[in-house]
């Protein structure tokens, strides 16, 4: 079975540019999500999908972040404008369910240099 | 509150030796708990995982026992190899469903021949 895919694998861009990250989940996974890791840190959780809904964004900065999950298949994460602290690698989590015991499968990450 | 603490690394070892990588976390309610492991180049995948108290998660030779008394899950490998060098995260089931984890910083374990 095909995993979690993500593209790109790296980005740079300066300040105030804006980024757009990509990520296809495994067939018939529901539930998608996307976290920022920083380095030398754990990920964090950016936003979970259901489907093609949002079932928490709370620590979605929103003035700066979006994302979409059309169709509750591929979704897509934007960064408009990047800042300086948004240099992380973004990863896309993929689970066939939502209960606390079904396994999320990550993919590799995007990372982000923003000078 | 939900956080997970875990002991900083990295942690260095010669081949054989022991591991014990600590990890604790902040109880509301008993979560279930996993540990995630990130080989160099690679995406996280899941390393075992516990759902109750008095669980043994085991996996590859890793062992980590739900402990509630003491609000931990540590990891645990009786003999490493150079192949068991990454970084190895702890991470506990968010209080209030859907499945959202919450990660340690993480631990960066090197084995040396």
């Amino acid at each position: 079975e095909a995993g979690v895919a993500q593209s790109p694998r790296y980005k740079i861009i300066e300040k105030r540019q804006s980024v757009a990250f990509w990520c296809n989940p495994i067939s018939g996974h529901a539930t998608l999500y996307w976290y920022q890791q920083i380095l030398g840190q754990g990920p964090k959780l950016l936003i979970q999908f259901q489907n093609n809904g949002v079932v928490d964004d709370s620590q979605l900065p929103k003035d700066r972040f979006s994302a979409e999950r059309l169709k509750g298949v591929d979704s897509t994460l934007k960064i408009q404008p990047a800042k300086l602290e948004d240099s992380a690698v973004y990863l896309c989590a993929t689970s066939n369910g939502r209960g606390p015991y079904n396994e999320q499968f990550f993919g590799p990450g995007t990372r982000l240099t923003v000078l | 509150g939900n956080s997970v603490t875990q002991m900083e690394g990295p942690v260095t070892l010669s081949e054989e030796a022991f591991l014990t990588i600590n990890c604790t976390y902040t109880a509301t309610g008993y979560p279930s708990l996993f540990w995630y492991v990130q080989y160099p180049g690679e995406g996280l995948q899941l390393l075992l995982k516990a759902t109750k108290a008095d669980d043994k998660g085991s996996n590859k030779g890793f062992e980590a026992t739900y402990r509630k008394e003491t609000t931990s899950f540590h990891l645990e490998k009786g003999s490493v190899q150079v192949s068991d060098s990454a970084v190895y995260f702890c991470a506990r089931a968010f209080s209030g469903g859907y499945n959202k984890l919450i990660f340690g910083a993480g631990t960066r374990l090197a084995v040396h021949p």
